[in-house]
């Protein structure tokens, strides 16, 4: 049950795209359709932004897109804004019928 | 609207018991699985364990495996975690969050309660 892997950072302007990758194995990520991305603001719970590898809840703004390739995913946020600046986590079912996420990444709006 | 509150969460010392609650509202909660997400102080999230919809089902994250245990009482609205043996790497926010009906992904959080062990 090894965490999957996300940069600790990333960073761009407002009005710029970032990309978020999240690497794990053929027992999760690359095995299954089912990676997630929350996002996650100071103080407060996770919040769904993607499902499903691409998927938007109602709700979430279509700046945010996810894809998939192999045994990495990403999360997409074009068109930044200040607002967006939180941590982003993936998470992935499992071949063990558990879940798994990444270690996070940090994500500042300069 | 849908709403999941945790509780129990406090100081404990080293080796001894803890055990949290979530008191669910606003969907049926006979009919969705339910996960307990913890967050170390200043850390990522870690997934803990889920139980199906009708408790028949457990998985557990190794580092909480035959200590921790899950359970609910749908007659309740309620979902619970069992903490035995706690040690100070379990010092976390402890949340539950509920899964979207068919489907893998944890759609519902509560806020969390913060359980810290400590001497």
């Amino acid at each position: 049950q090894s965490a999957l892997t996300q940069p600790a950072s990333v960073s761009g302007s407002p009005g710029q795209s970032i990309t978020i990758s999240c690497t794990g194995t053929s027992s999760d990520v690359g095995g299954y359709n089912y990676v997630s991305w929350y996002q996650q603001h100071p103080g407060r719970a996770p919040k769904v932004m993607i499902y499903d590898v691409s998927n938007r809840p109602l709700g979430v703004s279509n700046r945010f897109s996810g894809s998939k390739s192999g045994n990495t995913a990403s999360l997409t946020i074009s068109g930044l804004q200040a607002e967006d600046e939180a941590d982003y986590y993936c998470s992935s079912y499992t071949s063990s019928s558990t879940r798994v996420f990444g270690g996070g990444t940090k994500l500042t709006v300069l | 609207q849908v709403q999941l509150v945790e509780s129990g969460g406090g100081v404990v010392q080293p080796g001894r018991s803890l055990r949290l609650s979530c008191a669910a509202s606003g969907f049926t909660f006979s009919s969705y699985g339910i996960h307990w997400v913890r967050q170390a102080p200043g850390k990522g999230l870690e997934w803990v364990a889920v139980i199906s919809y009708d408790g028949s089902d457990k998985y557990y994250a190794d580092s909480v495996k035959g200590r921790f245990t899950i359970s609910r009482d749908n007659s309740k609205n309620t979902l619970y975690l069992q903490m035995n043996s706690l040690r100070a790497e379990d010092t976390a926010v402890y949340y539950c969050a509920k899964d979207a009906l068919g489907l893998l992904y944890f759609q519902h959080w509560g806020q969390g309660t913060l359980v810290t062990v400590s001497s």
